[in-house]
């Protein structure tokens, strides 16, 4: 087990909902990054939260939102769902912001799968 | 821009045989290289990871080694098992700001018949 925890592990939306997703880091990991993975696809980055402020985000839409709370754990907003959002979220949690010398190990959560009708 | 491949979407070998998986890259310069394993519904987790100035580095059955003029690394599973089958991705992650952005091929499904 990583100690990276995710909910709802399954959800249904219809086009055009909002939904929140979470994501509960391992324990002294002060960063969360979020990834998008289509089936057949290898996962996409989304964004990364470090330290409760945003940091990096790849080629989403304004659409997809985040919050770091001050205990580390997280959320992924989606607002205005399309039927391309229909995927596996995956939160995975490190110490510091990227891969260190020595070596910064990343950790991921088992995701929530997300369908959009 | 930035584009990351793996060799094939499946390999089938057979039990005891080495399975040798590949990623390739372009247009990108990264500061490490790294091997996930995923199985059916869970998430990534963490085997290798290579730095751009090492050129091999291993883990029990596991190598991976890491050319930059090619642009490509080579994963090998030796002596491998049916527990082995299982999707596995290649990711790369650059310096500063990117530091975190992984970067992931589609991966490789290896089945290892007994």
């Amino acid at each position: 087990e990583t100690g990276v925890t995710q909910s709802p592990t399954h959800l249904i939306k219809t086009r055009g909902q909002q939904v929140t997703l979470r994501c509960s880091s391992q324990s002294g990991h002060n960063t969360v990054s979020w990834y998008q993975q289509a089936l057949g696809q290898g996962p996409q980055f989304i964004f990364q939260y470090y330290r409760e402020e945003e940091n990096g985000r790849g080629n989403f839409p304004p659409r997809f939102s985040g919050l770091q709370f001050p205990n580390y754990s997280s959320e992924l907003n989606v607002n205005a769902l399309e039927l391309d959002d229909s995927a596996l979220y995956l939160c995975a949690s490190s110490l510091g912001t990227g891969m260190t010398l020595s070596g910064n190990t990343i950790y991921f959560g088992e995701g929530s799968w997300l369908t959009v009708v | 821009s930035q584009k990351i491949e793996q060799n094939s979407e499946a390999l089938n070998i057979q039990e005891g045989k080495t399975a040798t998986l590949t990623c390739n890259y372009t247009n990108y310069s990264p500061a490490y290289l790294q091997w996930y394993r995923q199985d059916p519904g869970r998430g990534p987790v963490f085997l290798l990871l290579i730095r751009e100035n090492e050129k091999e580095k291993r883990k029990e059955r596991l190598k991976v080694t890491f050319d930059t003029t090619l642009k490509q690394s080579l994963f090998h599973i030796t002596a491998s098992q049916p527990a082995d089958s299982a999707t596995y991705l290649c990711a790369l992650e650059g310096y500063g700001g990117s530091q975190g952005n992984l970067i992931f091929g589609k991966g490789t499904k290896l089945s290892v018949k007994p």
